[in-house]
Order: C-alpha cells, then structure tokens, then sequence
C-alpha cells in the first residue's frame, strides 16, 4: 500500500514569491510515479507535475519544479513567481508504475495575496 | 478535445436511496477511474474500469458499483445510500493500458445525503 503525507497547515504566499509545498511517501514498490495536482473551488483535479521514480532529473513544468529526494521518499512542489491564479488546495498523489489507480496525500491550502 | 465531464454537479438523496452519477471520459481515452473525496480529505480511489471491464477496486462495499460502456463512459451507482457517502465523487480517465499516466479529471458531482 502507499501513503502520501502532507502536513503543512494552509500557507499564505506573497504574490510573486515561491511557495514549497512538502510531499513525503511511503510505498514498498520498486517503480511509482509521483505527482502533483491543483484543486480550484471548483472541485476539477489539475494535473502540474509528474516524476518517475527512476527519472534521474527533477521534473520541471514551466513555474511547477518537482524536487525529488528518492533516498528521503519525498517530492516537494516548488511553485515559482506565484500569481493570484495560483490560490487552491494542492495535491500530492502516487501510483505503481503498471497500476493506474492514484493515492493521494490530504492537500495544502495556498493562498496567494497581492 | 473535450474533457472529461461529469453529471450532475450536484445531488442531493435521502439516506437509504439509491444513486447514479455519469462520466463521460476524454476523446481517446479507454479508461475511468473513480474517486471520492470526503470534505477536506483527498480522493480515495473506488475502482477502475478498463475497456468495459472492472480493473481494480479500493476499499469500499459492493453497493459502490460501476459500469463502463462501449464509448468509454461510464457510471457509479451507489445503493442504500449513508450520510457518509456524503462527498464530491470525481472521475478521471486515461488514454489507457497500465502505465501510462495521462489521468484527465472531471469537475465532479457534488452528493449531500441527508
């Protein structure tokens, strides 16, 4: 089974600052992918980062940076130059390569002010 | 390309009845994965179907069921309903197979049972 762990209480980020929102796993499978997703108010899943397990280099998606500690089992989201656009609850999730199904971590709240 | 789109958006059943939620799943996609996600919780995964056929279930009872049909839609039927299925159940399809990682998500029914 996989757990996806995110503690850090609801954060609020100057705009055009950067935000790191922490990811840590626990799984038993050799292979996983990690990702990263943003949940507006309106409830839509949006996918921003993906990062193999065996990918030597850090996912980069034009401001989303992933960075990936494989020894530490952890996968923090890096979001660059915040925009108010930005404000949502963010999502970490984990799935075994040859197995679709995602586990999820329970989210962080950003808020981004001007 | 549409997304994927979920009806309705909002429901809201007596404890004990029965509901359907629908899925329409991303041109090109032949998978759906359904997920609930409790208030302030992330998505839990229920189960997943796969040209028309379950492929893998979460940890939730038979009166949670599914149905794929031969377009790729898809419905998640809930019988005997409790107040806590109370959540927002999403879909996301894929292009399909085991490990490809194109999960698209829908906007999500929001279900009230009182």
């Amino acid at each position: 089974a996989q757990k996806i762990t995110q503690t850090q209480p609801g954060m609020f980020v100057q705009e055009k600052e950067a935000v790191t929102l922490d990811c840590t796993y626990d799984t038993s499978d050799p292979s996983y992918g990690l990702f990263w997703y943003k949940q507006p108010s309106s409830g839509e899943m949006i996918f921003l980062i993906y990062q193999g397990s065996y990918d030597q280099q850090n996912a980069t998606e034009g401001r989303y940076s992933l960075n990936f500690q494989k020894a530490r089992k952890s996968a923090n989201l890096v979001i660059s130059a915040s925009q108010l656009g930005d404000s949502a609850m963010y999502f970490c999730a984990m799935s075994p390569y040859g197995n679709n199904r995602l586990a999820f971590g329970k989210g962080n709240q950003v808020v981004v002010i001007p | 390309e549409t997304g994927v789109t979920q009806s309705p958006t909002h429901l809201i059943k007596t404890r004990g009845q029965q509901v359907t939620l629908r899925c329409s799943s991303q041109s090109g996609h032949n998978t759906v994965s359904w997920y609930q996600q409790a208030l302030g919780q992330g998505p839990q995964f229920i189960f997943q179907y796969y040209r028309e056929e379950e492929n893998g279930r979460g940890n939730f009872p038979p009166r949670f069921s599914g149905l794929q049909f031969p377009n790729y839609s898809s419905e998640l039927n809930v019988n005997a309903l409790e107040l806590d299925d109370s959540a927002l159940y999403l879909c996301a399809s894929s292009p399909g197979g085991t490990g490809d990682y194109g999960y698209t998500f829908g906007s999500g029914t929001r279900l009230t049972v009182v």
